[in-house]
């Protein structure tokens, strides 16, 4: 499959700090990247789609201020936690897929703690 | 009604069984339906993707689609502790996006 890139695998920050999170794809062009929230023992949470060179869809209830998504290119996007709080606190994950495939291929995710 | 459900579990067989996943959706207009496997502390990965009635096999895994009925299954044949993980069930309901299923948590026993 698809290799996708999640940096960082893990980051503690302080309350009230902004958090950026980079998803890149290896070895093909991602047209469009979906970015998921999940707390414990919950299921993935879609949280935005992002298609490069344009602005992102947010989920309702997503505070698109809060959540910034920027896809500037066809292998990289990005998502800043702007201002967290500890509620904030999740297991992020960005996914991508091929333009003329279905499949989604993840990244590894990025387990952000806010104290 | 959700969209997509799957049972939680536990669902608990031995080393060697057969173990039998299960998953409905309510969209009937869904076309493409994968099954991830993600392990604790990590993000899903790919096992299984079927997009027309049938069955479909990979190794071990087979996945099984009945668009009339709605759901879509998924069977581990000799399952191994490695095997233990949540299974998650997608569906691509168009405009691109997957909405997933909760899990269901298996657990292989030796």
């Amino acid at each position: 499959g698809a290799v996708v890139s999640q940096h960082p695998s893990w980051v503690i920050c302080k309350s009230g700090t902004s958090v950026k999170i980079e998803c890149r794809s290896l070895d093909f062009q991602a047209t469009t990247m979906f970015w998921y929230r999940q707390f414990p023992k919950q299921s993935l949470m879609l949280m935005a789609t992002s298609n490069e060179g344009s602005k992102a869809t947010y989920e309702q209830g997503v505070e698109k201020d809060k959540f910034l998504i920027n896809h500037a290119s066809l292998t990289l996007s990005t998502l800043t936690v702007t201002s967290a709080h500890p509620e904030d606190s999740s297991f992020y994950i960005c996914s991508a897929r091929i333009a003329w495939s279905p499949e989604a291929f993840f990244g590894q995710g990025t387990r952000l703690t806010v104290v | 009604q959700k969209e997509v459900e799957q049972n939680s579990g536990p669902l608990s067989v031995p080393e060697g069984a057969i173990a039998s996943l299960n998953c409905t959706y309510s969209d009937r207009v869904s076309q493409s339906f994968f099954w991830y496997r993600q392990y604790s502390g990590k993000s899903p990965e790919l096992i299984m993707s079927i997009y027309s009635n049938g069955d479909k096999e990979d190794g071990r895994f087979t996945a099984q689609l009945n668009k009339a009925s709605q759901y879509v299954s998924l069977l581990i044949r000799d399952s191994q502790p490695s095997d233990s993980a949540t299974y998650l069930c997608a569906v691509n309901t168009g405009f691109q996006k997957l909405v997933f299923g909760t899990g269901t948590r298996l657990l292989v026993s030796p």
